[in-house]
């Protein structure tokens, strides 16, 4: 089944205590983003990948760091986190820029005490 | 001025009746346009995709696409209760030369449909 699968669904933690949440796909897709949707605000691009080792900031990208050593693989660091960065998170994945649309994972809630 | 504009509802219709959602969009260089459809908690999930002028008809759905006005639309016939959610938006951004084509999401319509 094609999927795109997040870790951990849901997170509560304290300020400061670095965390991963990890993205894979198995669609062998070229386009990886991250994106945090928050109340009226929509969904915003954090930091987006191109292809291996290819990555670029979205636009809301200050606390995050993100990597792409694998194809399949996007992981999401917040070395620091902070209250502010409480948030519904979504990885998705797409097999081009913009013309095709993204998949999505199901999410991970983080919550930063 | 926001990218992608949608009003943010809620909109309310009856089971049976006609949904009407509307997205507006700011740059002239975008090609690809989808909704989204979002149950609460839940991630969004693609329904249509529309990249040329005019009507695209998928069962219930019709996705309707005027460049020259920048306007996007969802319709939805013989609306249901499990059709109440969130609708997002998205247009891809146009990056000109070289960049990256992203996808700009408008923060979305709540729908509710009632019995």
């Amino acid at each position: 089944e094609a999927q795109v699968t997040q870790n951990p669904r849901y997170l509560i933690t304290v300020t400061g205590k670095k965390l991963t949440v990890t993205c894979s796909q198995n669609m062998n897709h070229e386009y990886m983003s991250w994106y945090r949707q928050d109340p009226g605000l929509g969904l915003r691009q954090i930091y987006y990948s191109m292809n291996v080792e290819v990555t670029d900031k979205g636009d809301v990208p200050e606390g995050y760091k993100v990597s792409r050593k694998e194809k399949r693989n996007f992981p999401l660091i917040l070395e620091s986190p902070s209250p502010n960065q409480t948030s519904l998170y979504f990885c998705a994945s797409s097999s081009g820029q913009g013309y095709q649309p993204q998949h999505f994972g199901d999410g991970t809630r983080l919550s930063i005490l | 001025q926001k990218e992608v504009e949608q009003n943010s509802g809620p909109l309310s219709v009856p089971e049976g009746a006609i949904a009407s959602l509307n997205c507006t969009y700011s740059d002239r260089g975008s090609q690809s346009f989808f909704w989204y459809r979002q149950y609460s908690g839940k991630s969004p999930e693609l329904i249509m995709s529309i990249y040329s002028n005019g009507d695209k008809e998928d069962g219930r759905f019709t996705a309707q696409l005027n460049k020259a006005s920048q306007y996007v639309s969802l319709l939805i016939r013989d609306s249901q209760p499990s059709d109440s959610a969130t609708y997002l938006c998205a247009v891809n951004q146009w990056p000109g030369t070289g960049g990256y084509n992203k996808l700009i999401f408008g923060a979305g319509t709540r729908l509710a449909v009632h019995p």
